[in-house]
């Protein structure tokens, strides 16, 4: 086993670019969530991807948007950031037992 | 409105003291999930319960999910200054296996040596 893997672990952005987070799947995982983080919260659903398709979104607007590829890693772009955006964000595969296997993650801070 | 209540927020024991944190819900969940978080890292499964009623115990961690599969505990016995950290419950909501997991805010445990 490989573990999930995320890159960047630290991004400064300037509000209104856009940002692109990475994220390699664990091993046999064919499915991938987003969770987003703030300070003193627990994680929040972003987005879940499986087999290349969005099949399940949480309450985030659209510029919050991502891609699975056939390896099944994964991205995460964010547009027009906000200072509100600034958050630990995390990837999660999922195997057979329910059980999510956490990336440690991509701190994002927006200035 | 927060879907997972967990409480206390805060815990500081000595070493050796047990402890019990909660999980609450209004919502039925189809499996509850208890994770573990260290700062600067992401949360580490711990357990998944599935059935109500269920217990399981890891070593000196013992879960239980409610009967009607909408609460949850954790009680740990002996607490060690290892186990300090910031533990999170998380639901599935039946029939949502694509509306990832629901989190509640956790509970910030410490423990003193």
């Amino acid at each position: 086993e490989t573990g999930v893997t995320q890159s960047p672990t630290h991004l400064i952005k300037t509000r209104g670019q856009q940002v692109t987070l990475r994220c390699s799947s664990q091993s046999g995982h064919n499915t991938v969530s987003w969770y987003q983080q703030a300070l003193g919260q627990g994680p929040q659903f972003i987005f879940q991807y499986y087999r290349e398709e969005e099949n399940g979104r949480g309450n985030f607007p659209p510029r919050f948007s991502g891609l699975q590829f056939p390896n099944y890693s994964s991205e995460l772009n964010v547009n027009a950031l906000e200072l509100d955006d600034s958050a630990l964000y995390l990837c999660a595969s999922r195997g057979q037992d329910y059980g999510y296997t956490f990336g440690s993650g991509t701190r994002l801070t927006v200035v | 409105t927060q879907l997972l209540e967990q409480s206390p927020q805060f815990l500081s024991i000595q070493e050796g003291e047990n402890l019990t944190v909660y999980c609450n819900s209004s919502s039925v969940f189809s499996s509850l999930q208890w994770y573990r978080q260290e700062p600067g890292e992401g949360p580490v499964l711990l357990v998944t319960v599935v059935t109500g009623g269920e217990v399981k115990k890891l070593k000196r961690l013992t879960f239980q999910f409610g009967d009607a599969r909408k609460d949850s505990s954790l009680h740990i016995t002996a607490a060690q200054p290892g186990d300090t950290g910031l533990y999170l419950c998380a639901g599935a909501i039946p029939g949502g296996g694509a509306d990832g997991l629901t989190f509640g805010k956790g509970t910030h445990l410490i423990i003193q040596p």
